[in-house]
């Protein structure tokens, strides 16, 4: 079975930093996904990870502790068309799925 | 570049009325091909996915079924709409090369009256 745990929401400010945490529980780990779902829209693909670390893209970082499974978003220099629910996934050795986290929804105010 | 097409993009039913979604798939050939439902303030909730033309695997048990007529050709029905049927449902493209990625089509959402 898996489990996969997000905050429900969030709140932040314009130009501030968030951490969006998600914690998993798997049975076999191929790797963890974030996706950006905007209200009433498809999710876009935000970044992946399957090593231990870091993985920096503009103002979106994901990191990873794979021993302690556990994910973060962050999120940097906040503009308000972040205002979005994100999405922690995970996919599993042989299971032909991701499996999603109920999202965190992300409110960011001026 | 691959894209997905999914139709209609909104959709309002009556109770035990039919229903098909319609999801197709460009740039690619053999698409892992997936149908997710997402019900308000829930998550992602697989329904189906097929790996081939004929190949349906059914993740939950309910009131909908799904085809693979073609190979880049992915349908989700019911023949008869139950009010809990109601949600954002989304087909996706799981690209199985290092890892897994979704490619998501824009979602239809259902409101089932």
């Amino acid at each position: 079975g898996q489990n996969i745990d997000q905050p429900t929401e969030m709140t932040a400010t314009e130009g501030a930093i968030v951490q969006i945490n998600c914690t998993y529980q798997t049975s076999g780990f191929n790797g963890l996904f974030w996706y950006q779902q905007h209200a009433g829209e498809a999710p876009t693909f935000l970044s992946y990870n399957v090593l231990d670390g870091l993985e920096e893209k503009g103002r979106f970082s994901s990191f990873l502790s794979r021993s302690k499974g556990y994910s973060y978003l962050l999120l940097k220099e906040l503009q308000m068309k972040d205002s979005a629910s994100y999405l922690c996934a995970v996919s599993r050795p042989g299971a032909n799925n991701l499996f999603f986290g109920t999202g965190t929804r992300l409110t960011v105010i001026p | 570049s691959q894209t997905i097409h999914q139709w209609p993009a909104t959709l309002v039913q009556p109770v035990g009325s039919p229903l098909s979604l319609e999801c197709t798939v460009e740039g690619t050939s053999n698409p892992n091909l997936y149908w997710y439902r997402q019900a308000a303030g829930r998550g992602l909730q697989l329904l189906f996915y097929s790996v081939g033309i004929g190949q349906i695997s059914s993740e939950v048990p309910q009131n909908l079924s799904a085809s693979r007529p073609q190979d880049r050709q992915f349908i989700l029905s019911s023949k008869k709409l139950l009010l809990s049927d109601s949600g954002f449902y989304l087909c996706a493209w799981i690209h199985t090369g290092l890892g897994f990625e979704a490619f998501f089509g824009q979602g239809t959402r259902l409101t089932v009256v």
